[in-house]
């Protein structure tokens, strides 16, 4: 079965630079989800996407944004990276009807230098 | 708000002995409650979730959990260990609006 594609598996950018993370969600699937895991951190919750429009919003940091596109799939750009943004970015969707029922891609190894 | 606690950071068990991640949650409403695995530089992987209809609820590689609101639990077991079932494991309540919240995290180490 087809899963949550996230591009790029690793990414190394030095401080001050931007960043894009792209996530692709299960086909049909309409809600898109960004997670941050820092390092020997449980995942916390960045932001979500229905429908293109944001549907709620976590710990976001205001140098990070995100959209989501009419083919559903999401991007997560960051500026002005800091080194504490170096963690693990996961993107998950689901379906409207079953938000909770959550699915993971393989996340995104961000490294900030 | 929503939240969850793992009460073990580690747990250490022999290969065909029996695993069981402790966990505890908070809501102010019934809770959907789900158990997560996290393989080493791998992603989440969705085991098994608790919407309401059984208490008792049974998720792959033969994991179960069992919702136990007059303790508010949610305990991960398995009868029998397996190497391949070394990993981190994740208890998670649905945090409104739709977000999950994770608990810290318990990773499993199977001894040969």
């Amino acid at each position: 079965a087809a899963g949550v594609i996230q591009s790029p598996r690793h990414l190394i950018k030095e401080k001050r630079e931007t960043a894009t993370l792209k996530c692709y969600p299960i086909p049909r699937h309409d809600t898109v989800y960004w997670y941050q895991q820092g390092p020997g951190q449980d995942p916390q919750f960045l932001i979500s996407f229905y429908e293109k429009m944001q549907s709620d919003k976590g710990s976001i940091p205001d140098r990070f944004s995100a959209q989501q596109f009419s083919d559903y799939h999401s991007e997560l750009n960051m500026s002005s990276l800091e080194l504490g943004d170096s963690a693990l970015y996961f993107c998950a969707s689901s379906l409207k009807a079953d938000q909770e029922t959550q699915y993971f891609g393989p996340g995104t190894r961000l490294l900030v230098l | 708000a929503q939240s969850v606690t793992q009460l073990d950071s580690h747990v250490s068990v022999s290969e065909g002995t029996p695993v069981l991640l402790r966990c505890n949650y908070s809501s102010s409403y019934s809770p959907s409650l789900f158990w997560y695995v996290q393989h080493p530089n791998k992603g989440l992987q969705l085991l098994l979730k608790y919407t309401s209809a059984a208490t008792l609820v049974k998720g792959i590689n033969g994991f179960e959990a069992e919702f136990k609101k007059s303790e508010t639990s949610f305990h991960l077991t398995k009868p029998s260990a397996h190497m391949s079932d070394a990993a981190e494991y994740f208890c998670v309540v649905s945090g409104g609006g739709n977000k999950l919240v994770f608990g810290a995290g318990t990773i499993l180490r199977v001894k040969s």
